[in-house]
């Protein structure tokens, strides 16, 4: 079982529709969760990073936590064309960052 | 101030050779790790230098290595290249600011392996 699970897409939207990108993870010592955000030929730039169950919003990006579950979420609210990526889930503990293998998003104009 | 740099972008080899990728952190970061990203496995793990020192390493064979120079610049370096090692090779540094940690990462190199 891989220690962090991402459907890998892609998820075709709209653009000004909610995006909804998901994660489970399987160790519960895993005690930071993060968000990159990865264009074509760039590297992953980090959107958000959380260490507490609940929300954390930044403009249009709301992450979500449930340590209870273990799965993380990215909500992306009014999504544009330059949304269009692929997001990678990470999360963290004992010195260890273990990444998802990315949701490709693909926001249509 | 500056990203991270990674050189070279772009790198064709042939199996059984042996490459080197460099990477220069953000300037005041001392922390380099080093990732590689294909489509099936997705991100994972190299090493992480620290002041010179490998401070954690990931399940990788003795083929991949790396060290860090004073400078904080870091070196990857694989040797007997294999078709599998095809991949595009991330450096990242990372801040530490209380408990929060950032990782920057540079834009890759990408090597084919033929």
């Amino acid at each position: 079982q891989k220690e962090v699970e991402q459907d890998p897409g892609p998820l075709s939207v709209p653009e000004g529709a909610i995006v909804s990108l998901n994660c489970t993870y399987s160790n519960s010592a895993f005690q930071y969760f993060m968000w990159y955000r990865q264009y074509s030929r760039k590297g992953p730039e980090l959107l958000m990073y959380t260490y507490s169950s609940g929300n954390k919003e930044d403009g249009r990006f709301t992450a979500q936590v449930d340590k209870s579950s273990k799965y993380i979420s990215l909500f992306i609210r009014d999504s544009q064309p330059s949304d269009s990526a692929t997001y990678l889930c990470a999360v963290e503990g004992f010195q260890k960052l273990v990444f998802g293998t990315g949701t490709r998003l693909l926001v249509s104009p | 101030k500056a990203g991270v740099t990674q050189t070279p972008r772009y790198l064709i080899k042939t199996r059984g050779q042996q490459v080197t990728l460099s990477c220069s952190p953000i300037s005041g970061h001392r922390s380099v790790s080093w990732y590689q990203q294909t489509p099936g496995q997705g991100l994972q793990f190299l090493f992480e230098y620290f002041s010179e020192t490998q401070r954690n390493k990931g399940n990788f064979p003795g083929r991949f290595s790396g060290r860090q120079f004073s400078n904080s610049r870091s070196e990857m370096n694989v040797s007997t290249l294999e078709l599998g090692d095809s991949a595009l090779y991330l450096c990242a540094s990372t801040v530490t600011s209380g408990r929060d940690e950032t990782q920057y990462f540079g834009p890759g190199t990408r090597l084919l392996v033929l």
